[in-house]
Order: structure tokens, then C-alpha cells, then sequence
């Protein structure tokens, strides 16, 4: 149990493209999901969370007009990337927890974005 | 504000031998804490986790961490790793707010495993 999935895996673009990545918790309804960004050989970087049904809430220095994130379902969040840049490129990784069990993250596989 | 330090960068081990992670937090209450561990490319996956009890606390894959209030410490164990146990270690503290539990994580342990 306590499956997320990510999609795509990996994408590659072009500069000033946006790109969506898509988070699904497959067999339970989370109710917070949570975005982070993890340069190579580093930590996760929390970017932003987000309530089913309600604005994400952005960490200090996470531009939210650059990166959008909905979750308007109980197992889907999605990031997009506007007029994406090279300094963009990263690994994407989602979280999903449920109500009543808030205290665990169950993490996606992660999304690689290079952007060309 | 919370933090988690992971002192080791790296960590080489011999097959067999027995492994130790260290991880130390700053919060200012009881904290929530964890261990996760990512293989190359891949997400993370929960090793274990501690929210109250028993200081030490059994995980999967045969880890085991014990929780020391008095070192802010919390510590990952296993008595004899293999091969497959090569991978990056995260440490994480959790805060238990409105919008669900934030996680601030440590800088990580890579561990390679000699043959």
C-alpha cells in the first residue's frame, strides 16, 4: 500500500516550454501533497504544499507564478514548469500523506527535467 | 526552526560488516523523525520512523534506529549489510502543522558497499 506514482519519469524541453508532472497516490486519497527539488549529490528542497482543494502554500524563495501546482483531487497534484529555463533542470520528487496519518510521507519515483 | 545534520558525507562498508548512520536534529519539541533511503535515479522510500515509545525502533531491510533525547540524536543501525544496502541515506525531522507534516531533511550519507 502507500503507492505514489510520478509522470513523466523524465522529460526534456526546450528553453521558454512549460512542462507538467503529474503525482497520483494509486491506492489511498492524500489528503496533502507535497513538492520537492533535489539537485544532484543534495538534499530535497520542500517547495510546496498543497491541500486537496486549496492554493499551495510556497516555501521562502519558491517563485509560485514559475511553478504551478494544483491538486484538485484527493490522489492527483500536478507541477508545471512555466517558460522553463536551464536552470530548471533538476529532479522532481512528490510526497503524498493521508488525514489521521499526516505524520508520513510516502514519496513518488521522481520526475528528471533537463531543459535545453 | 527545525535542522537535521548528517555528519558523514560518505560511508564505505565491507559486505557483512555492520553499519551506523548518524543523524542529529534540532526542534523544539518531542519530533517526529525518519529515516528514508533513495537509490540512484529513484524516489525516497521509508526505512522507519519514530513518534513516540519505544526509543528504538525496528525498520525494514533489517534497520533499526534508536532515538536518544538527551544527544538529539537518532541513529540508524544494521548489523550486517549487503550489497543491495548501497544507496543514499536521508535523515528527517518532521513538524506537525495544519498543512500536514513538513519534513526538513538531512544532507544525507551515501553508502557504498565493498564486495
Amino acid at each position: 500500500g502507500a503507492v505514489v506514482s510520478q509522470h513523466p519519469s523524465w522529460v526534456i524541453c526546450k528553453s521558454g516550454t512549460s512542462v507538467k508532472i503529474e503525482c497520483r497516490s494509486l491506492d489511498f486519497q492524500a489528503t496533502t501533497m507535497f513538492w520537492y527539488r533535489q539537485f544532484p549529490k543534495q538534499s530535497l528542497m520542500l517547495m510546496a504544499t498543497s491541500n486537496e482543494g486549496s492554493k499551495a502554500t510556497y516555501e521562502q524563495g519558491v517563485e509560485k507564478d514559475k511553478f504551478l501546482i494544483n491538486h484538485a483531487s484527493l490522489t492527483l497534484s500536478t507541477l508545471t514548469v512555466t517558460s522553463a529555463h536551464p536552470e530548471d533542470s533538476s529532479f522532481y520528487i512528490c510526497s503524498a500523506s493521508v488525514r489521521g496519518q499526516g505524520e508520513t510521507q510516502y514519496f513518488g519515483p521522481g520526475t528528471r527535467l533537463l531543459v535545453l | 526552526a527545525q535542522s537535521v545534520t548528517q555528519p558523514d558525507i560518505h560511508i564505505t562498508v565491507s559486505e557483512g560488516a555492520s553499519l551506523e548512520l548518524r543523524c542529529n536534529y534540532s526542534y523544539g519539541a518531542t519530533p517526529y523523525l525518519f529515516w528514508y533511503v533513495q537509490s540512484p535515479g529513484q524516489g525516497l522510500q521509508l526505512l522507519l520512523k519514530y513518534f513516540s515509545g519505544d526509543t528504538l525502533v525496528q525498520g525494514i531491510k533489517g534497520f533499526e534506529a534508536e532515538f536518544k533525547r538527551s544527544q538529539s540524536s537518532f541513529n540508524l543501525r544494521k548489523p550486517s549489510v549487503h550489497w543491495s544496502d548501497a544507496a543514499e541515506y536521508f535523515c528527517a525531522v518532521g513538524d506537525l502543522g495544519a498543512a500536514g507534516n513538513k519534513l526538513t531533511f538531512g544532507g544525507g550519507t551515501r553508502v557504498l558497499v565493498k564486495p
